[in-house]
């Protein structure tokens, strides 16, 4: 399957600093990428669309000043935490779909575990 | 209702039993139909995706689909330990472009 990557693993971060993470694929493009958090014994919660060239969709609920969401080129798509509380510590996971059609498979980074002290 | 739903589980299978996973969903238009497998503290890890009603087998897995019951399942042969985990039942809605609508997932535990 394709591999997307994601940078850093883990960070742990004072409240009110901004975290940014990366997600990319490695061995094919992707126009669209997608945003996740997981919270502990809970499961995925879509925060985010994020497409190339434009702005990202954000999900109801999502605060998009808050979660920065940049997609800067056909391999790479940032998530910008700002000002970071503990209530933001979680595991988030990016996944990008192999083609643009909507049968494509889907297939998710390694997740970032975020730690706000 | 949910848009998509699973059992949470734990479902418990001794080794080399089979293991049946199941998933429905309620949007009639959905297109595509994905399993996932989650260990702890990891990221999903694609298993099996169908788009056809029948089934459709890849070594010990086969996903399952029937579009007018809006069930699909995954069956697990051979059960091993190492496919204690949870599983995520994924659906692409119709008119949501790629977008994945995941149910809260079947946690399996096989025991030696």
């Amino acid at each position: 399957g394709a591999v997307v990557s994601q940078h850093p693993s883990r960070v742990i971060c004072k409240s009110g600093t901004s975290v940014k993470i990366e997600c990319r694929s490695l061995d094919f493009q992707a126009t669209t990428m997608f945003w996740y958090r997981q919270f502990p014994k809970q499961s995925l919660m879509l925060m985010a669309t994020s497409n190339e060239g434009s702005k990202a969709t954000y999900e109801q609920g999502v605060e998009k000043d808050k979660f920065l969401i940049n997609h800067a080129s056909l391999t790479l798509s940032t998530l910008t935490v700002t000002s970071a509380h503990p209530e933001d510590s979680s595991f988030y996971i990016c996944s990008a779909p192999s083609g643009t059609s909507a049968d494509n498979e889907q297939f998710f980074g390694p997740g970032t575990r975020l730690t706000v002290l | 209702q949910k848009e998509v739903e699973q059992n949470s589980g734990p479902l418990s299978v001794p080794e080399g039993a089979i293991a049946s996973l199941n998933c429905t969903y309620s949007d009639r238009g959905s297109q595509s139909f994905f399993w996932y497998r989650q260990y702890s503290g990891k990221s999903p890890e694609l298993i099996m995706s169908i788009y056809s009603n029948g089934d459709k087998e890849d070594g010990r897995f086969t996903a399952q689909l029937n579009k007018a019951s809006q069930y699909v399942s995954l069956l697990i042969r051979d059960s091993q330990p190492s496919d204690s985990a949870t599983y995520l039942c994924a659906v692409n809605t119709k008119g949501g472009f790629q977008k994945l609508v995941f149910g809260t997932g079947t946690r399996l535990l096989v025991s030696p």
